[in-house]
């Protein structure tokens, strides 16, 4: 079965502590990004990524880094850097191809601060 | 860049009637309109999806119609049901643009 796992489902982040985000694909997409969704404010980027060994900021990628070593996996590192780390985590991936096509969501890591 | 804006932010119906979700954008050159449907807690999911070529989409209960001239698209569900209660996202992107711009978000709430 194809999709995207995200990986753990909660997360506790200690003051100073830098915590990582698990996403992985068997889609055999291109393109991966990782959002952050606060309550009544939508799905803002954080980066995204169209190829292996690439990766660009989006519109919030302060406090945050990611890699993109594999076409299967986008890890998200939250750094301590990160003030307001407390937020819902979405990760997607889409394909790319002569038209553009929707993206596919994983289910969500939930990052509170202990 | 695109800015897409999505009204209303709250939508509240009761079972059987219509609710209709408005966007508009503002880049002429976007040409992609999907709509997701998130239910609380889970994933975002694809429920329709409407290009720059074709000015109305439908499946089952939910349609789509896209206005090029005015840079609008509305979302419609006929016949609500409580399992329709979720929130909602439209989005924007260019032919090559792998990058959408999201809606922020209605919360349809349906009532028995």
């Amino acid at each position: 079965d194809g999709g995207i796992t995200q990986s753990p489902k909660y997360l506790f982040r200690k003051e100073g502590q830098n915590v990582t985000l698990s996403c992985e694909q068997n889609l055999n997409h291109d393109a991966m990004y990782w959002y952050r969704q606060d309550p009544g404010q939508g799905l803002r980027l954080i980066y995204y990524s169209q190829i292996v060994n690439d990766f660009q900021k989006g519109d919030i990628a302060e406090g945050y880094s990611v890699s993109r070593e594999k076409k299967e996996s986008f890890p998200l590192t939250v750094t301590s850097a990160q003030k307001n780390p407390t937020a819902f985590y979405l990760c997607a991936s889409t394909t790319r191809g002569d038209s553009n096509q929707p993206q596919h969501f994983g289910d969500g890591t939930r990052l509170s601060i202990l | 860049g695109e800015n897409v804006e999505q009204h209303p932010s709250t939508l509240s119906v009761q079972e059987g009637d219509s609710a209709v979700i408005k966007c508009t954008y503002s880049d002429s050159a976007s040409n992609y309109f999907p709509w997701y449907k998130q239910e609380l807690g889970k994933r975002p999911q694809l429920i329709i999806d409407i290009r720059s070529n074709v000015g109305e989409k439908k499946d089952q209960r939910i349609a789509v119609t896209l206005n090029k001239t005015a840079k609008h698209f509305s979302l419609h569900i006929t016949e609500t049901q409580p399992e329709d209660s979720a929130v909602y996202f439209c989005a924007a992107s260019q032919r090559g643009s792998y990058i959408p711009t999201f809606g922020r978000g209605t919360s349809l709430i349906v009532h028995p």
